[in-house]
């Protein structure tokens, strides 16, 4: 157990609706990651968030959007979804005391867009 | 454009024996270099990580090597168990941008399987 906490853990709706996942950190963890898993590949950054703001920004799309609250925990919000959406999405965090490259990864969220 | 390539899908090796999986890299502005291991249905964990000063690294049965020049790395595992059995992610940072700040960089990841 990591000690990430990620829900739903499995989603299932239809194209052009809106999703939110939400992701609790670890106990103490400032950072939160946003990671896509789509199928034969390897795991895309979306986005960080640091204490509240947004650190850091990878391959995330418009449609997309992603917040992390007071109490640390963050939400990842999917809408106008499409087919190629449908995938895993991960949430990690770290406690960003020094790089150790450890990243502390939730169990994922499967999404399937019909 | 993949900047972390793990160009073999699969792996399969007997119980005992070694497992060598490699990573290539083509952006040289990355300096660190870890091996996470997922197990089906759940996340990624992390298993070992090097630096760029370094060469190796040793945890046990699990040793990374670098080689910089080629821009390449390996993970090694002796003696490979069926427990080993797992996807295996190299990933790789190029920056640490302070207050828990960094970005990894994944490739698509090599499914091990170790036979009894």
């Amino acid at each position: 157990d990591s000690g990430v906490t990620q829900t739903p853990k499995h989603l299932i709706t239809a194209t052009g609706q809106r999703v939110t996942l939400r992701c609790s950190p670890r106990s103490g963890d400032l950072s939160v990651y946003w990671y896509q898993q789509s199928l034969d590949q390897g795991l895309q950054f979306l986005i960080q968030y640091y204490n509240g703001e947004e650190r850091a920004k990878g391959n995330i799309l418009e449609r997309f959007s992603a917040q992390q609250f007071p109490d640390l925990h963050s939400e990842l919000n999917l809408s106008s979804l499409e087919l190629g959406d449908s995938a895993l999405y991960f949430c990690a965090s770290s406690g960003g005391r020094g790089r150790t490259g450890e990243l502390f990864f939730g169990e994922g969220s499967r999404l399937t867009v019909l | 454009d993949q900047q972390v390539k793990q160009n073999s899908p699969s792996l399969s090796v007997q119980e005992g024996r070694i497992s060598i999986l490699n990573c290539d890299y083509t952006n040289s502005m990355f300096d660190y270099f870890l091996w996470y291991k997922k197990y089906p249905a759940e996340g990624p964990t992390f298993l070992i990580s090097i630096s760029s000063i370094k060469d190796k690294n040793e945890d046990g049965r699990f040793t990374v090597f670098l080689n910089k020049s080629a821009k390449h790395l390996s993970l090694h595992i002796v003696p490979s168990q069926p427990g080993d059995s797992a996807v295996y992610f190299c990933a790789a940072s190029d920056g640490w941008y302070g207050a828990g700040s960094y970005q990894l960089t994944f490739g698509k990841g090599t499914k091990l399987s170790v036979i009894p």
